[in-house]
């Protein structure tokens, strides 16, 4: 079975731009969580959708969006990149938004914004 | 605070073991993982324990819990290069969404 999947794998922008990074969940399930990995720092939470819907939010700008599709992938978008956007992006799907389901990371979307 | 605590860095040599700490903030936390992350890699969930137990083992991994002091502990048997990795403590709280607070992490170096 393929496990959570994200693209692209890397990317390179420039401040003041807009990116949309995507995510496929694991078959069957329902939930998708977006982290902010600063390097050398742990993963920082910034949305989670669940049957469409945003079920929780971190404490990032409004400059962060994101929304899940029919098919429960999801996008992140970042719109008017600073420096400090610079990061790994991950994704985790579950089951259900529940406290009882485990999340199941992707490989990670690694973005350096000049 | 909120904040997840662990040491920042550890070094083991091959064969021996190693004891990863961690302490935690929320004392109605439901689950608490490890997980584990290398160079250049996603996270991957290693063990998790339900806040109920005091003790988890699996295979070369022995997590212990202790909710008084909210400390969690991840030991390696026999630990290996290949262990080598920087190790995530997050806990997940009970109430709201199902969202994981993260650690700094540790990072494992294991020489040969």
């Amino acid at each position: 079975d393929a496990g959570v999947t994200q693209s692209p794998t890397h990317l390179i922008k420039t401040r003041g731009q807009h990116v949309t990074l995507r995510c496929s969940p694991i078959s069957g399930h329902k939930s998708v969580s977006w982290y902010q990995q600063v390097l050398g720092q742990g993963p920082q939470f910034i949305f989670q959708y669940y049957e469409k819907e945003e079920r929780g939010r971190g404490n990032f700008p409004d400059r962060f969006s994101a929304r899940q599709f029919p098919n429960y992938s999801s996008e992140l978008n970042v719109n008017a990149l600073l420096l400090g956007d610079s990061a790994l992006y991950l994704c985790a799907s579950s089951l259900v938004a529940g406290a009882s389901n485990e999340q199941f990371f992707g490989p990670g979307t690694r973005l350096t914004v000049l | 605070g909120e904040d997840v605590e662990q040491s920042l860095f550890l070094s083991v040599r091959e064969g021996d073991s190693s004891v990863i700490n961690c302490t935690y903030t929320d004392s109605s936390s439901t689950y608490l993982y490890w997980y584990k992350q290398e160079p250049g890699a996603g996270l991957q969930l290693l063990t998790y324990i339900f806040s109920n137990m005091d003790m988890k083992q699996d295979q070369r991994l022995t997590v212990l819990l202790n909710k008084k002091d909210k400390h969690l502990s991840l030991r390696i048997a026999d630990t290996q290069t290949g262990d080598s990795a920087i190790y995530f403590c997050a806990e997940r709280r009970a109430s709201g969404y199902s969202t994981l607070t993260f650690g700094k992490g540790t990072m494992l170096l294991v020489s040969p």
